[in-house]
């Protein structure tokens, strides 16, 4: 079985402040992957990052920061300084190895940057 | 260019009715999906297209047919529409079959009926 969790249900923050998104998974497998996606409030779904379960590396993009730690099943997802911009519903989701094509989702954690 | 595309993007429909979603991606992926998101704005997978092969169909009621005339394009046809059948739905493509490949979304067809 596998599970994301996403707790946080809705955050506001006040702009250029920094927030960070946590995603909390579940799998049994030990090659699996790592997602996030953005979905604006004009609806589309938006690709952002990612990540292999070999690969701990943290990574840098811009103002988003995504932290990655197999010890806590945790890969949590930062904005650096948001911007009104960055409103929108954030999803993290996981698959594993093989050939289910699964992406499972996490509820999502709809963020509200307050200008 | 739009990579995933889908039309309509909305659609207002009676109950009872048929009505069809139409997904193009000019990607050149090999598998294509659909995603449907309901109100609350959960996910989830309702079919998967491997080079016009069904691969996942995840428990759908008989009244959701896709069909792949080719592995460009993924449509969905829904019969005897039902309220509860008011969503978001997703189209989405990925290089080719197997976890660990990026899903990209068209931007979604908000179904309403009444």
């Amino acid at each position: 079985a596998q599970k994301v969790t996403q707790a946080q249900t809705e955050i506001s923050v006040v702009e250029k402040e920094d927030v960070t998104l946590d995603c909390v998974y579940e799998t049994r497998d030990t090659t699996y992957y790592l997602f996030w996606y953005k979905q604006p409030p004009s609806g589309e779904l938006v690709f952002l990052i990612r990540r292999n379960s070999f690969d701990e590396q943290n990574e840098i993009s811009g103002r988003y920061s995504w932290n990655f730690q197999k010890s806590t099943s945790s890969f949590n997802f930062t904005i650096t300084a948001s911007q009104v911009v960055d409103s929108a519903v954030y999803f993290c989701a996981l698959s594993e190895r093989g050939l289910d094509d699964k992406i499972i989702f996490g509820k999502g954690t709809r963020l509200h940057i307050l200008p | 260019d739009t990579a995933v595309s889908q039309t309509p993007k909305y659609l207002v429909t009676q109950m009872g009715n048929d009505k069809s979603i139409k997904c193009e991606q000019n990607l050149g992926h090999d598998t294509m999906y659909w995603y449907k998101q309901d109100s609350k704005k959960f996910l989830k997978i309702m079919f998967s297209y491997n080079n016009k092969e069904l691969i996942i169909n995840e428990t759908v009621p008989n009244r959701f047919s896709p069909k792949s005339p080719d592995k460009a394009h993924l449509n969905l046809h829904i019969n005897s529409l039902e309220l509860g059948d008011s969503a978001v739905y997703f189209c989405a493509s990925s290089q080719e079959q197997g976890s660990g490949n990026t899903i990209y979304f068209g931007e979604g067809s908000w179904l309403t009926v009444v």
